[in-house]
């Protein structure tokens, strides 16, 4: 069955530092898309970083970097420097296959985290 | 401009009663979606239109009908609203439907409350 497992409910990280927030998937697919969200207190999802199945690198975006080890199954988001606008809810997704006619995006329980000064 | 828009933001309702969510994108994407997320803040598709076919249909209940006049909207009614729908209803759009590289943009949600 294809999944998405966070197991860090909650994270909590001093301004400045680097937190990595863990993810797994299972999928049979050899194709696949793996996405983070960020849903800050006002409920919004904003879009951070996308990494692909074939991908040989691992995405970047900024701040936000993704630790992709296909072998593991994980795609472990990596913020630097952190801020206290990073305080928020993050959302691991895989792109799936909902039917033959298209694809939906499948999320894992999501982690809090929190960024002190 | 915003992207990805849905009204109302929030909405308050009666058990029993009809209401209706309204989502629209202006990325000229070709595929829409419905998402709900609980009071667990877990999120699940219910349903997918691409180009104003529907795509995917999860095991929603039947009171719940989703309307594309076209590709740039897509509508949410909810028939006989009951305690169990209260949830945040985002809709999101891809430029296509079928590719695992597709980036889906959310909207703002829909905080829907049934009392």
């Amino acid at each position: 069955a294809q999944k998405i497992t966070q197991t860090q409910p909650g994270m909590f990280v001093q301004e400045k530092e680097a937190v990595t927030l863990d993810c797994t998937y299972d999928t049979s697919d050899q194709s696949y898309g793996l996405f983070w969200y960020k849903q800050p207190s006002s409920g919004e999802m904003i879009f951070l970083i996308y990494q692909g199945s074939y991908d040989e690198q691992n995405a970047t975006e900024g701040r936000y970097s993704l630790n992709f080890q296909k072998a593991r199954k994980s795609a472990n988001l990596v913020i630097s420097a952190s801020q206290l606008g990073d305080s928020a809810m993050y959302f691991c997704a895989m792109r799936v296959w909902a039917n033959q006619a298209g694809t939906a995006l499948i999320f894992g329980k999501g982690t809090t985290l929190s960024v002190s000064s | 401009d915003t992207a990805v828009s849905q009204t109302p933001k929030y909405l308050v309702t009666q058990m029993g009663n009809d209401k209706s969510i309204k989502c629209e994108q202006n990325l000229g994407h070709d595929t829409m979606y419905w998402y709900k997320q609980d009071s667990k803040k877990f999120l699940k598709i219910m349903f997918s239109y691409n180009n104003k076919e529907l795509i995917i249909n999860e095991t929603v209940p039947n009171r719940f009908s989703p309307k594309s006049p076209d590709k740039a909207h897509l509508n949410l009614h909810i028939n006989s609203l009951e305690l169990g729908d209260s949830a945040v209803y985002f809709c999101a759009s891809s430029r296509e439907g079928r590719a695992s590289t597709d980036t889906q943009y959310f909207g703002p949600g829909t905080r829907l409350t049934v009392l």
